[in-house]
């Protein structure tokens, strides 16, 4: 079983529609939750990050995150077709004494359709 | 801004040849990483630096090496290149250990084709 999985897609919404991106991981104690876009031959850029179950916005994106499921997803409200990139998924997970490192899933492809 | 700069944005080499890749940052960040992205496999961390001199193993550190020497700079060494090395490989940095370290600021990459 892979650390982080994603769907690797496409998935293909209309403009104006919710996208939903999905990601599970696998170590029950992980505690930080990051989504990084990376939009085709750039390099990624962070975009939300959760810690706590729940909900989490920041303008038309929503961080949903729940660690009974192991389930950690995001939202883009109104879609655009600027929205489409490839969206990772990245859960920290401890290295050893105080320096902490990323796993990353393989991302899921969004392309919004206008 | 951040600003994480790569050497070179492309490079081709040939089987055997030691390849450096070079990472600089200018924010005084204390934490650097280098990964390399592959279709189907994702970002995987090849090494990491929380400080200059200092050096740990990520998941695929087999036929790399690494140098931090300096502060902002952080150096990939392929002693002898091959091809499945082949890859685009991305550097990136992050503040120090007791603030949000894990914002990670990502240079453009390099692609590198080793033939």
């Amino acid at each position: 079983q892979k650390e982080v999985e994603q769907n690797s897609g496409p998935l293909s919404v209309p403009e104006g529609a919710i996208a939903s991106l999905n990601c599970t991981y696998s170590d029950r104690v992980s505690q930080s939750f990051f989504w990084y876009r990376q939009y085709s031959g750039k390099s990624p850029e962070l975009i939300m990050s959760i810690y706590s179950n729940g909900d989490k916005e920041d303008g038309r994106f929503t961080a949903q995150l729940n660690k009974a499921s192991q389930y950690v997803s995001l939202l883009i409200r109104d879609s655009q077709p600027s929205d489409s990139a490839t969206y990772l998924c990245a859960v920290r997970q401890r290295y050893g004494g105080a320096t902490n490192k990323l796993i990353f899933g393989t991302g899921t492809l969004l392309a919004v359709q206008p | 801004d951040v600003k994480v700069t790569q050497s070179s944005r492309y490079l081709v080499k040939r089987t055997g040849e030691k390849v450096f890749l070079e990472c600089v940052q200018d924010m005084d960040h204390e934490n650097m990483f280098w990964y390399r992205q592959d279709p189907g496999l994702g970002l995987r961390l090849i090494y990491f630096s929380y400080d200059v001199k200092m050096k740990e193993k990520g998941d695929i550190p087999e036929g790399y090496s690494v140098s931090r020497e300096k502060k902002e700079r952080f150096s990939l060494i392929l002693e002898s290149a091959s091809t499945n090395q082949t890859s685009m490989y991305l550097c990136a940095s992050s503040p120090g250990r007791t603030s949000s370290w894990e914002t990670q600021y990502f240079g453009p990459g390099t692609r590198l084709l080793v033939l």
